[in-house]
């Protein structure tokens, strides 16, 4: 069956390291992966998007890696700050298929 | 910046009654979606909608959801007949261009508590 995991224990990183997150996922051949952020009680935001013929995306002290032989996408934060603690999702999209399919997320805690 | 807006921000209401749930999504987009997330599980997409008419809608979507885009503006959730399971956050989206290659606007949520 069709899975995607996201380590459901949360992460605790010292401020100024840099977090990386894992999605994996089997049973799929998704043309998009995308990154969430999501705050308690809130809906989910807008990261960054990679497509399957792409291995790299950067955005700020972001970046995003989708290695489809391994059937994994790694997010990064670079010099992480409290601020950058939530939980972050990740979604699939298979090509032609309007349906995001998510990840339960990490909770990513950075400390000061 | 244009957002998605819902209303109510929190809605409860008794067993077995119909509840709506409203949306406007961001103007000039084209594609509506509606998600659930059961708190503390992931986020599970429910019906998408492109032209006046569902997309695509998930297992969860059966006959007592409905969704509608009643005027330019609105898109609306009912559920007809409301159970004690459909209590959740209900997060409408928006975005230009379908499938999962666009990005997703979201909403900031309905939390719905059926008692």
């Amino acid at each position: 069956s069709q899975k995607i995991e996201q380590n459901s224990e949360a992460l605790n990183i010292q401020e100024g390291k840099t977090a990386t997150l894992t999605c994996n996922y089997t049973n799929y051949s998704p043309a998009y992966l995308q990154w969430y952020r999501q705050d308690p009680g809130r809906g989910p935001v807008f990261l960054l998007l990679i497509r399957e013929n792409e291995k790299e995306k950067r955005k700020e002290r972001l970046k995003v890696t989708f290695d489809t032989t391994l059937k994994q996408s790694l997010f990064h934060i670079t010099a992480s700050q409290p601020a950058d603690s939530a939980t972050y999702l990740c979604a699939l999209a298979v090509d032609s298929n309007y349906q995001l399919i998510w990840g339960a997320g990490t909770k990513l805690i950075i400390k000061p | 910046e244009p957002e998605v807006t819902q209303t109510p921000s929190h809605q409860v209401t008794q067993m077995g009654q119909e509840v709506i749930l409203r949306c406007v999504p961001i103007s000039n987009h084209l594609y509506f979606y509606w998600y659930r997330q059961i708190l503390g599980q992931k986020v599970e997409f429910l019906v998408s909608f492109y032209n006046n008419e569902i997309s695509e809608k998930s297992e969860i979507f059966d006959d007592q959801f409905s969704v509608e885009r009643p005027d330019g503006s609105n898109f609306t959730l009912k559920i007809r007949s409301t159970k004690l399971e459909d209590s959740a956050m209900y997060f409408c989206a928006s975005s230009f261009q379908g499938s999962g290659g666009d990005t997703q606007y979201f909403g900031p949520g309905t939390r719905l508590t059926v008692l």
